[in-house]
């Protein structure tokens, strides 16, 4: 069973740039991964999905502060963002996702447990 | 800015049944497949639905999803105190090429 584990540091300054990472306990080829985030009290926020390949899609509304990356060796794959701000902070998830096309079915199976990243100074 | 709308809350007694209802639009729920997301305090969200009605291994035949149109629906029936969490659908939009999600209900067990 494929498990995920968010890590990083939970406090960043404003302006400063978030990094993330999440390992994959399994096989993290031939699947896309995607980051969520929840701020306290909020609902779920898309932030993107990448594909092993290197290929990705960003939320339109973070897309200028986001790169996500993956480093196969490791089994793990990452979340920049830049220039944060107050508004960024939230809990962070990386789940598996399962994306089918025409149409598109696109769901997360599995999910880590999250990790609380708070933007502050 | 959620795309998708769902009730706040809903509630029922021990062993009812209750829906929660998610709208959305043509270039969401209208052209893909919805998924529904179990969240209990504390903790990450669980995928419960998938492709509008389909449950992955170890989901109760308890929840159950159906969509019409522009809408999609969860139902539980046989309410017990565990499922007291929060929804969430989640679908994607073809015009923003994004995954949303609705803006979530609170399920109360009475």
């Amino acid at each position: 069973q494929v498990q995920l584990q968010e890590s990083g540091p939970g406090l960043v300054k404003p302006s400063e740039t978030l990094s993330l990472t999440c390992t994959v306990s399994g096989d993290s080829n031939s699947y896309y991964w995607t980051w969520i985030r929840q701020p306290p009290g909020k609902g779920l926020e898309w932030i993107g999905y990448f594909y092993f390949s290197g290929s990705t899609n960003y939320n339109p509304s973070l897309k200028s502060r986001v790169t996500m990356s993956v480093d196969t060796s490791r089994n793990q794959f990452s979340l920049k963002m830049t220039s944060v701000t107050a508004a960024d902070t939230a809990v962070y998830y990386c789940a598996r996702v399962s994306l089918n096309y025409g149409p598109v079915g696109y769901y997360m199976d599995v999910w880590g447990k999250g990790t609380t990243v708070t933007v502050s100074s | 800015q959620s795309v998708l709308t769902q009730p706040p809350s809903v509630s029922a007694a021990p062993g009812q049944k209750v829906t929660i209802s998610c709208s959305g639009s043509s270039s969401n729920i209208g052209s893909n497949y919805v998924s529904w997301y179990q969240q209990l305090p504390g903790t990450a969200p669980k995928l419960l639905i998938y492709d509008n009605n389909k449950r992955p291994s170890g989901i109760p035949d308890r929840f159950s999803g159906s969509k019409s149109g522009t809408s999609a629906t969860l139902g539980i029936t046989g309410l017990q105190t565990g499922d007291e969490a929060d929804y969430y659908c989640g679908t994607w939009d073809s015009s923003l090429s994004a995954e949303v999600f609705g803006t979530g209900t609170k399920v109360t067990v009475l």
